[in-house]
C-alpha cells in the first residue's frame, strides 16, 4: 500500500520561511490529490491546500494564499509545502495527506507522519 | 468559505454507550462528508467518506448519517480504545474545512 514519509523536523526564525516534504513510496502517488494540513499544538486540523502532481496546479485555502507555495515533482514522487513570512502562529504540526480516489480531492485515507514546524526566536 | 460546526465540543461516556456527535455545514454540501479519529500524537484517520460509507477496517460500530447541511456520526457500543478526538470535513468546495473537533472520553 502507498506510503507517506515526511522531512523531518524544523526549527525557524520568525519572518523565515519553511519548506516540508512528502514523498510516496509508489509512483502511484502522482494520479492522487496531495493535500497538506495544519495543526497547531491543541488545536483542530486547517485544509491548507493540495496539489495533483500528474497535473501539477495546487489549490489553495484562501487563509494562507500567498504565504504558501505547494509543488510536486513526479519524477520523484514528492510533493513539497513552502510557507513564508512564519510567525509563532505557524507552530504546528504540518501533515499531508493522500486522497482516497485518482485524480481528485476527496477523503485523505492515507496520511504522512507529520513534521513538527517551530517557530522561534 | 463553507464553515463547518460540530457539537458538543467534547463528551464524557461510558464503555458500551451509544454516542452521537453533530456536525453542521454552514451550505449544503451535496453529502461530501468525511470523519476522521484522531488520537494523540498521532495522524487522523479516516473513519466514512461519503456520509457513510465504513472506510475498510473500520468497526461497524462506527456509522454516518445525514444530508445536505445537517449529519451525525453514531459509535454503538463505544469502547475503551474509541476514546480520541473526532472531526467531520466537508470536499463540496475548496477549502476542504474541517468541523473543530468533538473529543470523546
Amino acid at each position: 500500500q502507498l506510503k507517506l514519509v515526511q522531512s523531518g523536523a524544523e526549527v525557524k526564525k520568525p519572518g523565515s520561511s519553511v519548506r516540508v516534504s512528502c514523498k510516496g513510496s509508489e509512483d502511484t502517488f502522482n494520479n492522487y490529490g496531495i493535500n497538506w494540513v495544519r495543526q497547531a499544538p491543541g488545536q483542530g486540523l486547517e485544509w491548507m491546500g493540495g496539489i495533483i502532481p500528474r497535473f501539477g496546479i495546487p489549490i489553495y485555502a484562501r487563509k494562507f494564499q500567498g504565504r504558501v507555495t505547494i509543488t510536486a515533482d513526479k519524477s520523484a514522487n514528492t510533493t513539497y509545502m513552502e510557507l513564508s513570512s512564519l510567525t509563532s502562529e505557524d507552530t504546528a504540526t504540518f501533515y499531508c495527506a493522500k486522497s482516497k480516489d485518482i485524480l481528485t480531492y476527496d477523503a485523505f485515507n492515507i496520511w504522512g507522519q507529520g513534521t513538527v514546524v517551530i517557530v522561534s526566536s | 468559505d463553507i464553515q463547518m460546526t460540530q457539537s458538543p465540543s467534547s463528551l464524557s461516556a461510558s464503555v458500551g454507550d451509544r454516542v452521537t456527535i453533530s456536525c453542521q455545514a454552514s451550505q449544503d454540501i451535496h453529502n461530501f462528508l468525511n470523519w476522521y479519529q484522531q488520537k494523540p500524537g498521532k495522524a487522523p484517520k479516516v473513519l466514512i467518506y461519503d456520509v457513510s460509507n465504513l472506510e475498510t477496517g473500520v468497526p461497524s460500530r462506527f456509522s454516518g448519517s445525514g444530508s445536505g447541511t445537517d449529519f451525525t456520526l453514531t459509535i454503538s457500543g463505544l469502547q475503551p480504545e474509541d476514546s480520541a478526538t473526532y472531526y467531520c470535513q466537508q470536499y463540496s468546495r475548496a477549502p476542504y474545512a474541517f468541523g473543530q473537533g468533538t473529543k470523546v472520553e
